[in-house]
C-alpha cells in the first residue's frame, strides 16, 4: 500500500527530553511538511522540505528540528526548547512544488510532554 | 479520545438531510483549495478540491462552491450519513506551497 506511515501513535515523554518523531512516506513525493494541531486551532506548519537535504522554517520552528536525508523520510525532533510540546502532530507530503497539489497527510503522532 | 476539535462550531444535521460547512478564507490571490475530512484521532483525509478558475466542482455526494468575491468555500454533502462524522475543515494555497488551514467545523449525523 502506498502512504505515508508515522509511529508511533501515542509517545509520552518527561520534560525536558528530546523526543524524535517519524515519518516515512512511499508514494515517491518531493515535498513533506510537519504540522502542529491543537484544540481549536488551525494546522500550524513547523518545517517543510521541498528537495533531499533541503528544508525551512515553518510558521512556528522554534525547538523543533528535522532532517531530510532520504526522499522518503523527514524525521522531526521536538527539543527540550519547546515550551508546550504537548500536541498532535500532522506529517504530509505532496507531489511537488512548482504548482498546487493536495498534500497527503500520515495518521499522526499524540505527544504528551509531563 | 483525541482532544482535537473541542470548542469547534458545530453542525447536527439528520441522517439522509444534506450538509452544507463554510469557510471563510483569508487571501485573495489564494488559487487552489481543499477540503479535508478529519476523523478524532486520525490524519485529514482528502475530500474534493477546486481551483480558483471555477465556481462549482462535484464529487461523489459532495459539492463545493467557491464565491471568490466575498472569499467565502462551502462544502455540500448530499444524504448525510453517519460515516461523515468528522471535523471538516479547508485549506487555501496562495501558490507558495504553505496552506493555510482553518480552525474546523464538527459534523454530527443524528440517527
Amino acid at each position: 500500500d502506498g502512504g505515508i506511515t508515522q509511529s508511533p501513535k501515542y509517545l509520552f515523554r518527561k520534560e525536558g527530553q528530546n523526543v524524535t518523531l517519524s515519518c516515512e512516506q512511499n508514494l515517491n513525493h518531493d515535498a513533506m511538511y510537519w504540522y502542529r494541531q491543537d484544540p481549536g486551532q488551525g494546522l500550524r506548519l513547523i518545517y517543510y522540505s521541498q528537495i533531499v537535504n533541503d528544508f525551512q522554517k515553518g510558521d512556528i520552528a522554534e525547538g523543533y528540528s528535522v532532517s531530510r536525508e532520504k526522499k522518503e523520510s523527514f524525521p522531526l525532533t521536538v527539543t527540550s526548547a519547546q515550551k508546550n510540546p504537548t500536541a498532535f502532530y500532522l506529517c504530509a507530503s505532496s507531489p511537488g512544488t512548482d504548482g498546487t497539489y493536495e498534500q497527503y497527510f500520515g495518521p499522526g503522532t499524540r505527544l504528551t510532554v509531563t | 479520545g483525541e482532544s482535537v476539535g473541542l470548542h469547534l462550531p458545530t453542525l447536527s444535521v439528520q441522517e439522509g438531510d444534506n450538509s452544507i460547512i463554510n469557510c471563510a478564507y483569508s487571501n485573495s490571490a489564494s488559487d487552489y483549495f481543499i477540503w479535508y475530512k478529519q476523523e478524532s484521532g486520525k490524519g485529514p483525509q482528502f475530500i474534493i478540491d477546486i481551483r480558483s478558475n471555477m465556481d462549482k466542482r462535484q464529487g461523489q455526494r459532495v459539492t463545493v462552491l467557491l464565491n471568490k468575491t466575498v472569499k467565502h468555500l462551502s462544502l455540500q454533502i448530499a444524504a448525510t450519513q453517519p460515516g461523515d462524522s468528522a471535523v471538516y475543515f479547508c485549506a487555501e494555497d496562495s501558490g507558495t506551497y504553505k496552506y493555510i488551514f482553518g480552525t474546523g467545523t464538527r459534523l454530527k449525523v443524528l440517527a
